[in-house]
């Protein structure tokens, strides 16, 4: 059974530039969650997708999109990115969207400069 | 808006002392409850949960945890605390009503003494 895994590790960015992080869920799961998580603080729940649509949202402005395919696996796309934005992106997948049962993956490591 | 609160932000023990670390979390409705913990190196993983039913969850490694409705609390507890479980430990809340959300809090970091 793979687990959850995310491209790339880290990434340094450029005030203003666009990002893609992407990431493959855990084999049979088709719910992807993204989250922040700034140093210092927990995940910050960003949106979840489910069978390819947005199922759920948290605080974060619209520059804050994603994307999830037929077999699963999902992108989180930032456009014009600010400084604040530098932090860990976690993906988790799930089986269903009421299972909770999150399997994490190791998340990007994003800097913004 | 929702929030979870974890009071405890730094934790040092010595092996073999009990640990109970806390949990709030402010919401009205329905929630299923979480602890997941993040070993040095590692994924973030789920410890417990609680979806409904006996209030006292037990989760693996020893760990266990208690719903207390009318307080809004989910603490975890460890009788006996070992040096492996020098971790990070975040309580998290999932809510339907609405839109699904889960809200993670700012998490404890636990240091255990060998």
């Amino acid at each position: 059974e793979t687990g959850v895994t995310q491209s790339p590790t880290h990434l340094i960015k450029t005030r203003g530039q666009q990002v893609t992080l992407r990431c493959s869920s855990q084999s049979g799961h088709n719910t992807v969650s993204w989250y922040q998580q700034a140093l210092g603080q927990g995940p910050q729940f960003i949106f979840q997708y489910y069978r390819e649509e947005e199922n759920g949202r948290g605080n974060f402005p619209p520059r804050f999109s994603g994307l999830q395919f037929p077999n699963y696996s999902s992108e989180l796309n930032v456009n014009a990115l600010e400084l604040d934005d530098s932090a860990l992106y976690l993906c988790a997948s799930s089986w269903d969207s009421n299972s909770y049962e999150q399997y994490f993956g190791p998340g990007t490591r994003l800097t913004v400069t | 808006a929702q929030s979870v609160s974890q009071h405890n932000h730094h934790v040092i023990l010595s092996e073999a002392a009990s640990l109970e670390l806390g949990c709030n979390y402010s919401y009205g409705g329905t929630v299923n409850l979480f602890w997941y913990v993040q070993y040095p190196g590692q994924h973030l993983q789920l410890l417990l949960k609680y979806f409904s039913g006996d209030p006292l969850v037990k989760g693996i490694k020893g760990f266990e945890a208690e719903f207390i409705k009318s307080k809004f609390s989910f603490n975890l507890r460890k009788p006996s605390v070992q040096w492996s479980d020098t971790a990070e430990y975040f309580c998290a809340v999932s809510t339907t009503s609405g839109t699904y959300k889960y809200i993670f809090g700012t998490g404890t970091r636990l240091k255990v003494l060998a």
